[in-house]
């Protein structure tokens, strides 16, 4: 098992560029979500998923869309990238949403991004 | 809005002392406390997952203990060694009946000396 793979894992981006994080798992995880790590602000959740097509809303979500159209994908999306962006983000599954309290949760290594 | 408090924010001792710190949650509507080891360059990595008032988990050096009536969670860790250095982050599932959110703490980052 590859585990929660995260693509890039360094990113430059312009403000006002678009782009796309990726994220798969292949543990057959009902539940995905997003995380951004900023200093002195631990993690905050961005948006979430109980399993393909629903998503919804974290503490965090503006300027940010998601989708889950797939059970292994769960890619996050920059509309209008600003400087505020720029963060270490997340991806993190667990097993099932019904126990979904119980279960630990399965990190990705990261993205690390910088908006200009 | 729920809060997670982690305390202290950060702490320094030498290789062989044993430290603690702690978590606080909303002891309301309690399902589990969670509870991750996150070294600098890595991604988070889950210790425990507790469930149980009273509760205590252990690995290795590290234990844990739960009090879910007020509301807090201990991390012990025994005999410190250099690469017990990292950040531990505690987590709360905060649910309803269709969604599903963990709560993280700010995280207690601890630096052993040797």
């Amino acid at each position: 098992n590859a585990g929660v793979t995260q693509t890039p894992k360094f990113q430059v981006l312009k403000t006002g560029q678009s782009m796309t994080l990726q994220c798969a798992q292949d543990m057959n995880h009902e539940y995905m979500s997003w995380y951004r790590q900023d200093p002195g602000m631990g993690l905050r959740l961005i948006h979430y998923s109980v399993g393909a097509g629903i998503t919804d809303q974290g503490e965090v979500p503006n300027g940010y869309n998601v989708s889950r159209s797939t059970t292994e994908d769960f890619p996050l999306r920059l509309l209008s990238a600003a400087p505020s962006q720029t963060s270490v983000y997340f991806c993190a599954s667990s097993y099932s949403f019904f126990e979904r309290a119980y279960n630990e949760q399965f990190f990705g290594p990261g993205t690390r991004l910088t908006v200009l | 809005i729920l809060n997670v408090e982690q305390s202290p924010q950060s702490l320094h001792v030498q290789e062989g002392d044993s430290t603690n710190f702690t978590c606080s949650f909303p002891s309301s509507n309690f399902y589990a406390l969670h509870w991750y080891r996150w070294e600098t360059a890595k991604s988070p990595e889950a210790l425990f997952v507790m469930t149980l008032n009273g509760d205590e988990k252990k690995k290795g050096r590290i234990s844990a203990t739960l009090n879910t009536k007020e509301g807090y969670s201990y991390l012990y860790i025994k005999g410190s060694q250099p690469e017990d250095s990292a950040t531990y982050l505690c987590a709360f599932p905060s649910l309803s009946s269709n969604t599903g959110k963990l709560i993280f703490g700010q995280g207690t980052t601890l630096q052993v000396k040797p």
